[in-house]
Protein backbone atom coordinates (compact mmCIF):
# COMPACT_ATOMS: atom_id res chain seq x y z
CA UNK A 1 0.00 0.00 0.00
CA UNK A 2 1.65 3.24 -0.77
CA UNK A 3 2.28 5.16 2.05
CA UNK A 4 4.94 7.48 3.93
CA UNK A 5 7.00 5.63 6.49
CA UNK A 6 8.63 6.87 9.20
CA UNK A 7 10.81 4.55 11.53
CA UNK A 8 11.72 4.79 14.39
CA UNK A 9 8.25 5.76 15.58
CA UNK A 10 9.72 6.23 19.38
CA UNK A 11 12.98 7.18 20.51
CA UNK A 12 14.36 8.10 23.73
CA UNK A 13 18.27 9.16 23.85
CA UNK A 14 20.77 11.23 25.69
CA UNK A 15 22.55 14.72 25.25
CA UNK A 16 24.88 14.88 22.85
CA UNK A 17 23.88 11.66 20.70
CA UNK A 18 24.25 12.04 17.02
CA UNK A 19 20.52 10.82 15.05
CA UNK A 20 19.17 10.23 11.99
CA UNK A 21 15.23 9.93 11.74
CA UNK A 22 14.32 8.04 8.46
CA UNK A 23 11.77 8.93 6.22
CA UNK A 24 10.48 6.88 3.08
CA UNK A 25 7.55 7.05 0.51
CA UNK A 26 6.06 5.00 -1.23
CA UNK A 27 3.75 7.41 -2.82
CA UNK A 28 5.93 8.31 -6.30
CA UNK A 29 5.74 11.71 -5.33
CA UNK A 30 8.34 14.09 -5.85
CA UNK A 31 8.40 17.17 -2.81
CA UNK A 32 8.88 16.03 0.59
CA UNK A 33 8.95 18.08 3.71
CA UNK A 34 9.61 17.98 7.38
CA UNK A 35 7.70 19.48 10.23
CA UNK A 36 7.89 19.91 14.04
CA UNK A 37 5.04 19.67 16.32
CA UNK A 38 4.71 19.41 19.83
CA UNK A 39 1.40 17.60 20.35
CA UNK A 40 -1.48 19.11 19.37
CA UNK A 41 0.26 22.51 18.71
CA UNK A 42 1.78 24.37 15.44
CA UNK A 43 3.01 22.62 12.70
CA UNK A 44 6.50 24.15 11.87
CA UNK A 45 8.16 23.41 8.61
CA UNK A 46 12.06 22.65 9.24
CA UNK A 47 13.08 21.47 5.65
CA UNK A 48 11.70 20.48 2.47
CA UNK A 49 12.44 19.14 -0.95
CA UNK A 50 11.08 19.35 -4.22
CA UNK A 51 13.24 16.46 -5.94
CA UNK A 52 16.50 14.87 -6.02
CA UNK A 53 19.21 16.76 -4.84
CA UNK A 54 17.45 19.61 -3.95
CA UNK A 55 16.96 20.85 -0.37
CA UNK A 56 16.11 24.16 1.59
CA UNK A 57 15.38 25.34 5.38
CA UNK A 58 11.73 25.94 6.28
CA UNK A 59 10.81 28.95 8.68
CA UNK A 60 11.60 27.47 11.65
CA UNK A 61 15.55 28.12 12.14
CA UNK A 62 16.58 24.06 13.05
CA UNK A 63 19.81 22.84 14.33
CA UNK A 64 19.06 19.39 12.06
CA UNK A 65 20.33 18.25 8.31
CA UNK A 66 18.58 16.31 5.89
CA UNK A 67 19.58 15.13 2.23
CA UNK A 68 17.60 13.98 -0.58
CA UNK A 69 20.05 11.49 -2.83
CA UNK A 70 17.02 9.22 -3.67
CA UNK A 71 13.29 10.43 -4.73
CA UNK A 72 11.48 7.85 -2.04
CA UNK A 73 13.91 8.30 0.94
CA UNK A 74 14.66 11.92 2.90
CA UNK A 75 16.57 11.17 6.09
CA UNK A 76 16.44 13.99 9.35
CA UNK A 77 19.82 14.28 10.74
CA UNK A 78 20.70 15.77 14.35
CA UNK A 79 24.54 15.97 14.97
CA UNK A 80 24.40 16.73 18.53
CA UNK A 81 20.90 16.75 20.18
CA UNK A 82 19.63 18.61 23.11
CA UNK A 83 16.96 18.73 25.31
CA UNK A 84 15.06 21.43 23.35
CA UNK A 85 14.89 18.61 20.68
CA UNK A 86 12.60 16.68 22.58
CA UNK A 87 9.24 17.11 19.69
CA UNK A 88 7.03 15.24 17.38
CA UNK A 89 8.70 14.93 13.81
CA UNK A 90 6.63 14.66 11.13
CA UNK A 91 7.69 13.74 7.47
CA UNK A 92 4.93 14.69 4.22
CA UNK A 93 5.45 14.07 0.67
CA UNK A 94 3.49 15.67 -2.07
CA UNK A 95 3.25 16.38 -5.80
CA UNK A 96 1.38 18.54 -7.84
CA UNK A 97 -2.01 17.89 -9.13
CA UNK A 98 -2.76 18.90 -12.72
CA UNK A 99 -4.04 22.77 -13.13
CA UNK A 100 -1.09 24.60 -13.94
CA UNK A 101 -1.38 27.81 -11.79
CA UNK A 102 -4.22 26.39 -9.57
CA UNK A 103 -2.41 23.31 -9.20
CA UNK A 104 -2.86 21.38 -5.91
CA UNK A 105 -0.33 20.46 -3.42
CA UNK A 106 -1.72 17.51 -1.75
CA UNK A 107 0.38 16.67 1.21
CA UNK A 108 0.11 13.30 3.07
CA UNK A 109 1.75 12.91 6.57
CA UNK A 110 3.57 10.18 7.68
CA UNK A 111 3.16 8.86 11.34
CA UNK A 112 5.49 10.90 13.25
CA UNK A 113 8.63 10.18 14.92
CA UNK A 114 8.60 11.08 19.05
CA UNK A 115 11.96 12.22 20.43
CA UNK A 116 12.65 12.87 23.75
CA UNK A 117 16.12 13.88 24.49
CA UNK A 118 17.62 13.33 28.12
CA UNK B 1 6.90 34.81 2.73
CA UNK B 2 3.02 33.18 3.42
CA UNK B 3 1.61 34.22 6.86
CA UNK B 4 -1.52 32.38 7.84
CA UNK B 5 -3.83 33.09 10.67
CA UNK B 6 -5.92 30.95 12.24
CA UNK B 7 -8.75 31.84 14.88
CA UNK B 8 -10.15 30.47 17.20
CA UNK B 9 -7.29 28.75 19.41
CA UNK B 10 -10.06 26.72 21.06
CA UNK B 11 -13.75 25.82 20.27
CA UNK B 12 -16.20 24.32 22.05
CA UNK B 13 -19.45 23.02 21.10
CA UNK B 14 -23.04 20.87 21.59
CA UNK B 15 -23.45 18.03 19.44
CA UNK B 16 -25.48 19.15 17.03
CA UNK B 17 -24.15 22.48 16.60
CA UNK B 18 -22.18 24.22 13.79
CA UNK B 19 -18.79 24.87 14.46
CA UNK B 20 -16.54 27.69 12.02
CA UNK B 21 -13.02 28.21 11.81
CA UNK B 22 -11.02 31.41 10.42
CA UNK B 23 -8.30 32.13 8.72
CA UNK B 24 -6.71 35.12 6.92
CA UNK B 25 -3.53 34.83 4.52
CA UNK B 26 -0.76 37.61 3.27
CA UNK B 27 0.33 35.90 0.49
CA UNK B 28 -1.92 37.38 -2.69
CA UNK B 29 -0.44 34.65 -4.84
CA UNK B 30 -1.50 31.67 -2.64
CA UNK B 31 -4.18 29.92 -4.75
CA UNK B 32 -4.51 26.47 -2.66
CA UNK B 33 -5.85 26.29 0.28
CA UNK B 34 -6.64 22.94 2.36
CA UNK B 35 -8.17 21.99 5.61
CA UNK B 36 -6.52 19.02 7.89
CA UNK B 37 -7.91 17.25 10.94
CA UNK B 38 -5.68 15.60 13.42
CA UNK B 39 -7.29 13.70 15.74
CA UNK B 40 -5.01 12.84 19.50
CA UNK B 41 -2.03 10.98 18.19
CA UNK B 42 -2.51 10.60 14.74
CA UNK B 43 -0.95 12.07 11.55
CA UNK B 44 -2.63 14.93 10.20
CA UNK B 45 -5.40 14.09 6.99
CA UNK B 46 -7.02 16.34 4.73
CA UNK B 47 -10.58 17.11 4.76
CA UNK B 48 -11.30 19.78 2.22
CA UNK B 49 -9.53 22.08 0.33
CA UNK B 50 -10.13 24.71 -2.29
CA UNK B 51 -8.39 26.49 -4.94
CA UNK B 52 -9.16 29.65 -5.93
CA UNK B 53 -10.81 29.84 -8.94
CA UNK B 54 -13.80 28.84 -6.89
CA UNK B 55 -15.61 30.41 -3.77
CA UNK B 56 -17.24 27.40 -1.71
CA UNK B 57 -16.77 23.75 -1.58
CA UNK B 58 -19.22 21.06 0.20
CA UNK B 59 -18.86 17.87 1.13
CA UNK B 60 -21.41 16.41 3.21
CA UNK B 61 -21.01 18.34 6.51
CA UNK B 62 -18.09 20.53 5.98
CA UNK B 63 -17.79 23.29 3.99
CA UNK B 64 -15.18 25.38 2.91
CA UNK B 65 -15.63 29.32 1.96
CA UNK B 66 -12.83 31.75 0.05
CA UNK B 67 -12.86 35.29 -0.22
CA UNK B 68 -10.33 36.22 -2.11
CA UNK B 69 -10.27 39.96 -2.36
CA UNK B 70 -10.49 40.11 1.66
CA UNK B 71 -7.82 37.10 1.54
CA UNK B 72 -9.61 35.03 4.28
CA UNK B 73 -11.46 31.23 4.27
CA UNK B 74 -12.99 29.76 6.58
CA UNK B 75 -14.69 25.67 7.47
CA UNK B 76 -17.84 25.67 8.43
CA UNK B 77 -19.16 21.93 10.28
CA UNK B 78 -22.53 21.72 10.52
CA UNK B 79 -24.78 18.76 12.73
CA UNK B 80 -21.27 18.47 14.83
CA UNK B 81 -20.63 14.83 16.26
CA UNK B 82 -17.83 13.83 18.68
CA UNK B 83 -15.73 12.29 16.69
CA UNK B 84 -15.42 15.74 14.79
CA UNK B 85 -13.16 16.55 18.41
CA UNK B 86 -10.06 17.06 16.97
CA UNK B 87 -7.35 20.13 15.82
CA UNK B 88 -8.10 21.48 12.70
CA UNK B 89 -5.29 23.62 10.87
CA UNK B 90 -5.91 26.21 7.89
CA UNK B 91 -2.88 25.84 5.42
CA UNK B 92 -2.37 27.99 2.07
CA UNK B 93 0.28 27.79 -0.82
CA UNK B 94 1.31 28.72 -3.99
CA UNK B 95 0.97 26.13 -6.92
CA UNK B 96 3.99 23.50 -6.30
CA UNK B 97 5.25 25.33 -2.95
CA UNK B 98 5.18 24.18 0.67
CA UNK B 99 2.04 24.58 2.09
CA UNK B 100 1.82 27.23 5.26
CA UNK B 101 0.15 26.16 7.91
CA UNK B 102 -2.16 28.14 10.58
CA UNK B 103 -1.50 27.26 14.37
CA UNK B 104 -4.32 25.12 14.66
CA UNK B 105 -8.09 25.27 16.68
CA UNK B 106 -8.85 22.62 19.30
CA UNK B 107 -12.92 21.70 18.46
CA UNK B 108 -14.29 19.77 21.37
CA UNK B 109 -17.57 18.67 21.02
CA UNK B 110 -19.67 17.27 23.91
CA UNK B 111 -22.56 15.01 23.76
Amino acid sequence: EADIYQTPRYLVIGTGKKITLECSQTMGHDKMYWYQQDPGMELHLIHYSYGVNSTEKGDLSSESTVSRIRTEHFPLTLESARPSHTSQYLCASSESKRGGTLAKNIQYFGAGTRLSVL
Amino acid sequence: GENVEQHPSTLSVQEGDSAVIKCTYSDSASNYFPWYKQELGKRPQLIIDIRSNVGEKKDQRIAVTLNKTAKHFSLHITETQPEDSAVYFCAASRAGTALIFGKGTTLSVSS
